[in-house]
């Protein structure tokens, strides 16, 4: 199993322009999630998913846009790319809802100039 | 406001010499408290989920521990190996697996 793997590893991009990171897990987990870490900040939830056709938003939502077709992939669109985005981004998925560990993917960091 | 606070920011140890990290949490019915570890450039990973007060998990040099109001990890004896960032997260009731993560501490080990 690969687990969750996460693309690309870097990504550097300017102000205005879109991009997709993409996530894609082979556990058959129900549960995804796209988190930004931030230094001196605790992983803040950006959206998550609760199966395939279900999404919702989590703690910092705005300028980012999901959608969960299948099982597998969850991929996180910046719609206009802003400076305050430049962060670290992770993706992570876990069976179910009840309280399950949850497994991380490697990361993107992301740089908006 | 659900919150998670840990302390201390950083923290510098000799090999060998214990210590404990602290996760002071602040919830509307804790489903869970989970404890990671995570690696410069690389996501974190998963280490204990406690449910209730006085649940006690090991692991290797690690021990974590949950009162009503916070948590502790125990590190005893550590090696070099175990220098990482500690991340507490907290599951809500009605969190739908929603975790709310402290900022971490920063542990060096020196030889």
């Amino acid at each position: 199993n690969a687990g969750v793997t996460q693309t690309p590893k870097f990504q550097v991009l300017k102000t205005g322009q879109s991009m997709t990171l993409q996530c894609a897990q082979d556990m058959n987990h129900e549960y995804m999630s796209w988190y930004r870490q931030d230094p001196g900040m605790g992983l803040r939830l950006i959206h998550y998913s609760v199966g395939a056709g279900i999404t919702d938003q989590g703690e910092v939502p705005n300028g980012y846009n999901v959608s969960r077709s299948t099982t597998e992939d969850f991929p996180l669109r910046l719609l206009s790319a802003a400076p305050s985005q430049t962060s670290v981004y992770f993706c992570a998925s876990s069976p179910g809802t009840a309280p399950h560990e949850q497994y991380f993917g490697p990361g993107t960091r992301l740089t908006v100039t | 406001e659900d919150q998670v606070t840990q302390s201390p920011e950083a923290l510098r140890l000799q090999e060998g010499e214990s210590s404990s990290l602290n996760c002071s949490y602040t919830v509307s019915g804790l489903r869970g408290l989970f404890w990671y570890r995570q690696d410069p450039g690389k996501g974190p990973e998963f280490l204990f989920t406690l449910y209730s007060a006085g649940e006690e998990k090991e692991k290797e040099r690690l021990k974590a521990t949950l009162t009503k109001k916070e948590s502790f990890l125990h590190i005893t004896a550590p090696k070099p190996e175990d220098s990482a960032t500690y991340l507490c997260a907290v599951q809500a009731s009605g969190g739908y697996n929603k975790l709310i993560f402290g900022a971490g501490t920063r542990l060096a080990v020196h030889p």
